[in-house]
């Protein structure tokens, strides 16, 4: 079946822009998970969901940062005011439950540059 | 909180050796799962193999295994008869088995495999 996609793939924005940044999680996973991930890093935590409830957003770097996910399923990270220290790949995974012995499937991500 | 470090920032095989990437993790917790993802160029992530800490046997997969000390807190990746394909960044991740099941990740290990 189809994995878990984001798009776009590739963002370019100027500096001050909002962006907005979609995950279609894999179909029926109840789980989505938001990471950001620098060059030469490891994708660090931004937020997560189970179904629409967003259950920790301690990830989250500043309030210019926000997700959402109204119905359960496709999740949007909206950054405001975006700045250049915000460049990364950011990366969304989905699992099937909500208990810790569930996968996290990766999408490709999302690589954002603001210029 | 959890910490996860990965001390080899580059290493390098001759293709058909073994090699082994070293990580180590802190954590108060006694129910944890941990894995080593693999990123290759195209910047995917794929799970090459997972270890739940509540079993004492290794988990190996095909040529992949891992050395799970749990009093060291020590989780190292094996990879024998190395081939091009596993040319890629490694990372180390761990994720507890309550709460926020995030992935907390170590900052990888590049691996180079050589003709």
């Amino acid at each position: 079946g189809a994995g878990v996609s984001q798009s776009p793939r590739y963002k370019v924005t100027k500096r001050g822009q909002d962006v907005a940044l979609r995950c279609d999680p894999i179909s029926g996973h109840v789980s989505l998970y938001w990471y950001r991930q620098a060059l030469g890093q490891g994708p660090e935590f931004l937020t997560y969901f189970n179904y629409e409830a967003q259950q920790d957003k301690s990830g989250l770097p500043n309030d210019r940062f926000s997700a959402e996910r109204p119905e359960g399923s496709i999740s949007t990270l909206t950054i405001q005011r975006t700045e250049q220290r915000d460049s990364a790949m950011y990366r969304c995974a989905s699992s099937l439950g909500v208990a810790g012995s569930y996968e996290q499937y990766f999408g490709p991500g999302t690589r954002l540059t603001v210029t | 909180a959890q910490t996860v470090t990965q001390s080899q920032p580059e290493m390098s095989v001759q293709e058909a050796e073994t090699v082994t990437l070293s990580c180590t993790y802190d954590t108060s917790e006694s129910n944890y799962y941990l894995f080593w993802y693999k990123q290759p160029p195209s910047r995917q992530m794929i799970l090459v193999i997972r270890q739940e800490a509540y079993k004492q046997q290794n988990a190996t997969e095909n040529r992949f295994s891992v050395n799970f000390q749990k009093a060291a807190k020590s989780f190292s990746l094996k990879i024998s008869d190395s081939q091009l394909g596993d040319t890629a960044m490694y990372f180390c991740a761990f994720r507890r088995d309550s709460g926020t099941y995030k992935y907390i990740f170590g900052t990888g290990t590049r691996l180079k495999v050589l003709a």
